[in-house]
């Protein structure tokens, strides 16, 4: 069970945009920063989105970040069939003392 | 541009220790700033942090592993180690190596992981 609650799945047709949800407390998001990483199969996490809303360098302006009391998002507009994979979000624990995160969203494009 | 690579044993038996290194290129582990992290990720797909080590070989671990953790740095050879004593089959997963930049109240993310590599806990 992640600390972090984020839907299993989400889908949407090409072009439309998708929002995905991540959850926490007060002792996390509530509290801290919001990062977000997307992962396609068999590599690495990609670092997607930091300080709730920045975008690194070359991550696509499709790609927005948001975060409210104790719940984050992440909306990818545009949908693009290339978005199709897993995204994460993860956020720093003073309660755990430990980074957190959440159970991962498999993005589907129809 | 930096890169980190992941390197140890596919296969450790269970009750010994897992021992990974992280090898880092056109970056400097001494870099003020700088967090050398492990995380792990289980074949249900979910991440855990491990812990860090940052620049000036301070140490944090995650508690629920804390007893059975170690990290270490050796700058000579730009490397940073894990140690992961005890394991069971519950420790099999892919571990990887990520560089944060600042700590948790101000990092800039995990923007740089190694490729990762599968640790197999079996006798």
């Amino acid at each position: 069970q992640s600390v972090l609650t984020q839907p299993p799945s989400s889908s949407g047709t090409p072009g439309q945009e998708v929002t995905i949800s991540c959850s926490g407390s007060s002792s996390n998001i509530g509290s801290y920063y919001v990062y977000w990483y997307q992962q396609l199969p068999g590599t690495a996490p990609k670092l997607l989105i930091y300080r709730n809303n920045q975008r690194p360098s070359g991550v696509p302006d499709r790609f927005s970040g948001s975060k409210s009391g104790t719940s984050a998002s992440l909306a990818i507009s545009g949908l693009r069939s290339e978005d199709e994979t897993d995204y994460y979000c993860a956020a720093w624990d003073d309660s755990l003392n430990a980074w957190v995160f959440g159970g991962g969203t498999k993005v589907t494009v129809l | 541009q930096v890169q980190l690579q992941e390197s140890g044993p596919g296969l450790v038996k269970p009750s010994q220790t897992l021992s990974l290194t992280c090898t880092v290129s056109g970056d400097s582990i001494s870099r003020n700033g700088y967090y050398w992290n492990w995380i792990r990720q289980y074949p249900g797909k979910g991440l855990e942090w491990i812990g860090y080590i940052n620049h000036s070989g301070s140490t944090d671990y995650n508690p629920s592993l804390q007893s059975r953790v170690s990290m270490s740095a050796d700058t000579s050879h730009n490397q940073f180690s894990l140690k992961l004593s005890s394991v069971t089959a519950a420790d099999t997963a892919v571990y990887y190596c990520a560089r944060d930049v600042g700590s948790h109240y101000v990092s800039y993310g995990m923007a740089v992981w190694g490729q990762g590599t599968t640790v197999t806990v079996s006798s």
